[in-house]
């Protein structure tokens, strides 16, 4: 399996409160994905990389923002989380973005109350 | 990207052979059809991807007819290990904003 960490696995936040959480790679990919999943609504891609420094946006990225600041690391961070964010966070990496396959963390399961 | 329409779910029996069969009318001639599973509690996993024509590997085969507006996954055999969220997609070189949909959920009962 590939390398990939996702952490926290599960957290329980009150709202307004802001979280973070990371996505780690050791297999040295440019692509790294933020998705959420949701009944219903299969897996919705939030954020991604493809470089360091590089991201740009997805189809559900209000309300969230990513940093990459080494290759091997990608950051989530809900500013001030709300109820509609409780989730079940995947990231993703690939190796050349696009057609190419990409390689899923086992989840980060976020609770806001 | 073309949009994908696959059934909401599936059901099946042990040993019996399941085909979903994904529709993408506006594929585009430089698009690839991907085929995904996810187990319960884990991340989606890469299963096979496909062109034209057939393609087969150890998990399933991928069926595409000649004028590729649609594609038929198949899963020969099936055990109760089968039992899966699996998501169709078409995708390009050129585009990272991989799209999932809700997938189709098949479940396999002994």
């Amino acid at each position: 399996d590939a390398g990939i960490t996702q952490s926290p696995r599960h957290k329980v936040t009150e709202t307004g409160t802001p979280v973070t959480l990371r996505c780690h790679q050791t297999e040295n990919h440019r692509y790294m994905y933020w998705y959420r999943q949701d009944p219903g609504h299969g897996l919705r891609l939030i954020h991604y990389s493809y470089g360091v420094k590089d991201t740009d946006k997805g189809e559900v990225s209000d309300g969230y923002s990513v940093s990459r600041s080494k290759t091997e690391d990608f950051l989530l961070t809900l500013e001030s989380a709300t109820s509609s964010q409780t989730s079940v966070y995947f990231c993703a990496i690939g190796e050349t973005g696009g057609k190419e396959k990409l390689f899923f963390g086992s989840g980060t399961q976020l609770s806001v109350l | 990207l073309a949009k994908t329409t696959q059934p909401i779910s599936m059901d099946s029996y042990e040993g019996q052979e399941v085909n979903i069969t994904c529709s993408h009318n506006n594929i585009a001639t430089n698009d690839y059809i991907t085929w995904y599973q996810q187990f319960p509690s884990q991340g989606p996993r890469f299963i096979i991807q496909g062109y034209k024509t057939k393609v087969t590997n150890e998990v399933a085969s991928l069926f595409i007819p000649a004028d590729r507006k649609s594609s038929t996954l198949s899963l020969p055999r099936v055990s109760l290990s089968d039992t899966a969220v699996y998501y169709c997609l078409v995708v390009r070189s050129n585009d990272y904003k991989l799209s999932f949909g809700a997938g189709t959920t098949v479940t396999v009962r002994a």
